[in-house]
């Protein structure tokens, strides 16, 4: 069956530092890769997508993710990590142009 | 503000009821899905409708129906309510052409449904 799974339920971290959010799925012919952020009382944005090409992709606020199918992970990055990035972070996939599965979430506790 | 509307922000009714969410689309947007957020069952795609057909079909109960109406926008019926139907209801729009999965979503603030 196809899954989406984010292995951290919450992660803290200080402020400025960097940070990862782990997110691994099942394999598949044919999938596409999305993060989404989720501010508290508020619906989902979109961080960032890998559809095809390069396997790094670059999304809003200084996210980053890298698509590596060997490993069947979409991990997202940044550098340098702000108060107001204090949110919940979900992994979506998209299995051969249907449904999306969504991961558990991930949320960030950025600390001054 | 993504432009995605939906009403009632808020909504308690009790077991065995029925209710109607409504989502306005932002202008132009033929597409749109319906998510439900629950503590158990984590982010979950109901379904999508685009230019007032359904598109695709994720994990929606048979109680649970949806439509597309001429003007764009859709409603979600949620019908035999139980308890486990508390969540919160989000919808979604995508950009105006093709309606594919991988457009880009807007999403909507939510509904909270509670069921007493």
């Amino acid at each position: 069956a196809q899954s989406v799974t984010q292995l951290d339920s919450q992660v803290p971290v200080f402020e400025e530092a960097p940070v990862e959010l782990r997110c691994n799925y099942s394999s598949s012919v044919s999938v596409y890769l999305f993060w989404y952020v989720q501010y508290p009382n508020q619906g989902l944005q979109l961080l960032l997508k890998y559809l095809s090409g390069s396997t790094l992709v670059k999304g809003i606020n200084g996210f980053e993710a890298e698509f590596n199918k060997s490993q069947t992970s979409f991990h997202l990055r940044k550098p340098s990590v702000h108060i107001s990035d204090t949110a919940e972070y979900f992994c979506a996939v998209q299995y051969n142009f249907n449904k999306f599965y969504f991961g558990s979430g991930t949320k960030l506790n950025v600390k001054p | 503000d993504s432009g995605v509307t939906q009403t009632p922000k808020h909504l308690i009714t009790a077991t065995g009821q029925r209710v109607t969410l409504r989502c306005s689309p932002r202008s132009g947007d033929l597409s749109v899905y319906w998510y439900q957020q629950s503590l158990d069952q984590g982010l979950q795609f109901l379904i999508q409708y685009y230019n007032g057909e359904e598109r695709a079909k994720g994990n929606i109960l048979e109680r649970f129906s949806a439509q597309q109406f001429p003007d764009l926008h859709s409603e979600l019926n949620l019908s035999s309510l139980e308890l486990g139907d508390s969540a919160l209801y989000f919808c979604a729009s995508s950009s105006p052409a093709g309606g594919r999965p991988t457009d880009t979503q807007y999403f909507g603030p939510g509904t909270r449904l509670t069921v007493l």
